[in-house]
């Protein structure tokens, strides 16, 4: 059973387009995250989410958007997509903060063209 | 600015040595110290330090962390080659109520040999 997952895993687009990321995650956790890591592999935290506030939010453009329908699902929006925002993105989710209880998805390899 | 720095940026061993990555930092309001490893994809968790001088250890991986100088290890001992990833190590500080920041290191490099 996949812990968290996202869709979809590959995301080829123009530059100027509007995407959206899905997480969803079936382990119980209050907690979820987008991550961003760029193509040196540099891993940033863009947002936090517990019990549906947003709790850190790193200086991201507000072209990206999270969005939690409810505790399972975090999804991220992306607005005027940029060169720039080509990267891997990771969501993740944990109970409360405790890293340990951790777990990160697969992945979507993002494009912008 | 809080900083994280890893040390090295990549490392070559043979399988059953034993090798040490560094992370020093700077941060305000320090909260927690974290060590993931990256393979193909996702990373996946390793430890989670606090205290000074309280060493963690999982298996053939261990971890300590010293608040004073700033500073945590991982060690891997008898180093095989599916250990053979990025190393991540993480900061987590305070920033204001119930806020935090984390900021991560550029990772090490371990390529393990067989």
């Amino acid at each position: 059973d996949t812990a968290v997952s996202q869709t979809p895993k590959y995301l080829v687009t123009q530059m100027g387009n509007d995407k959206s990321i899905k997480c969803e995650q079936n382990l119980g956790h209050d907690t979820m995250y987008w991550y961003k890591q760029d193509s040196k592999k540099f891993l940033k935290i863009m947002f936090s989410y517990n019990n549906k506030e947003l709790i850190i939010n790193e200086t991201v453009p507000n072209r990206f958007s999270p969005k939690s329908p409810d505790k399972a699902h975090l999804n991220l929006h992306i607005n005027s997509l940029e060169l720039g925002d080509s990267a891997v993105y990771f969501c993740a989710s944990s109970q409360g903060l405790r890293k340990e209880t951790q777990y990160f998805g697969p992945g979507t390899r993002l494009l912008v063209l | 600015e809080d900083k994280v720095v890893q040390s090295p940026l990549s490392l070559v061993v043979h399988e059953g040595d034993t090798v040490t990555l560094n992370c020093s930092y700077e941060v305000t309001n320090f909260r927690s110290l974290l060590w993931y490893k990256q393979e193909k994809k996702a990373p996946t968790f390793l430890f989670m330090l606090t205290s000074s001088g309280i060493e963690k250890k999982s298996g053939r991986l261990s971890s300590i962390l010293d608040k004073k100088e700033l500073f945590s290890i991982l060690n891997i001992t008898a180093t095989q080659t599916g250990d053979s990833a990025v190393y991540l190590c993480a900061v987590e500080a305070q920033s204001g109520g119930s806020n935090y920041k984390l900021t991560f290191g550029k990772g090490t490099l371990l390529t393990v040999n067989p």
